[in-house]
C-alpha cells in the first residue's frame, strides 16, 4: 500500500548544529504535508506545513523542502537546541481525503550538549 | 481559544470494561478527527466528523468502537469490551488551521 516513511529512526545532533530529518512518501495524490514534533506524553505539535504547489517554506528556525519528483520531504532545524529533542513525524493528506492524515513512524532527535 | 482538550489524560481499565473519552476541539472548528497511536508509531486515523456528521471510519474502528459528535462541538469515543490490544494513546485533532492535536488520552487495559 501507499505509505509515508522516514529514512532514519534516530538522529543524534550536537547543540547548535543544524538538523535534517527526511521523509519519503508514495501517494502521488497527496497535496498537503505537515511536520509535527511530539514530546513524551504529549500530542503532536504542529511545526510547519507545505502545499504541493510549493518547493520550500520557512518558519522560525525551521525549513521544509518538498521534492515532488522523487516524493521526498525534509525538515531542517537551524541551530538545534536541547528543547528540540523529540520525535518528529511527517504527515500527508490530500484534498479528496477529508483531511485524513497519514503518518510515518517518526524520527527520534536527540540533541547532545 | 485554548486548543484541543482531551479528557481524561490517563485511563486504566480492566479487560472487558467499557471506556469513554471526550474531546473538545478548538471552538468553531467544524472538522474533528480521532487517531490512535501505539508506542513508537505514528498516529493512525480512526474516524472523522464534519460538524455532527461522521463521514469516514477506518477499518481499525471495529464494532466495539463508537464515536459521536452530537451537537457538532465536543466528541466522544467509546470502546466497549476493552481488550489488551486497545491499549494506546487516543488523539483528537481539529481543523482548519493546521490540524491541531490534543494531548491525548493514554489507555491501559489490564
Amino acid at each position: 500500500g501507499e505509505s509515508v516513511g522516514l529514512h532514519l529512526p534516530t538522529l543524534s545532533v550536537q547543540e547548535g548544529d543544524n538538523s535534517i530529518i527526511n521523509c519519503a512518501y508514495s501517494n502521488s495524490a497527496s497535496d498537503y504535508f505537515i511536520w509535527y514534533k511530539q514530546e513524551s506524553g504529549k500530542g503532536p505539535q504542529f511545526i510547519i506545513d507545505i502545499r504541493s504547489n510549493m518547493d520550500k517554506r520557512q518558519g522560525q528556525r525551521v525549513t521544509v523542502l518538498l521534492n515532488k519528483t522523487v516524493k521526498h520531504l525534509s525538515l531542517q532545524i537551524a541551530a538545534t537546541q536541547p528543547g528540540d529533542s523529540a520525535v518528529y513525524f511527517c504527515a500527508e493528506t490530500s484534498t479528496d481525503s477529508w483531511g485524513k492524515l497519514q503518518f510515518g513512524a517518526g524520527t527520534q532527535v536527540v540533541v547532545t550538549p | 481559544d485554548t486548543g484541543v482538550s482531551q479528557d481524561p489524560r490517563h485511563k486504566i481499565t480492566k479487560r472487558g470494561q467499557n471506556v469513554t473519552f471526550r474531546c473538545d476541539p478548538i471552538s468553531e472548528h467544524n472538522r474533528l478527527y480521532w487517531y490512535r497511536q501505539t508506542l513508537g508509531q505514528g498516529p493512525e486515523f480512526l474516524t472523522y466528523f464534519q460538524n455532527e456528521a461522521q463521514l469516514e471510519k477506518s477499518r481499525l474502528l471495529s464494532d466495539r468502537f463508537s464515536a459521536e459528535r452530537p451537537k457538532g462541538s465536543f466528541s466522544t469515543l467509546e470502546i466497549q469490551r476493552t481488550e489488551q490490544g486497545d491499549s494506546a494513546m487516543y488523539l483528537c485533532a481539529s481543523s482548519p488551521q493546521g490540524y491541531t492535536f490534543g494531548s491525548g488520552t493514554r489507555l491501559t487495559v489490564v
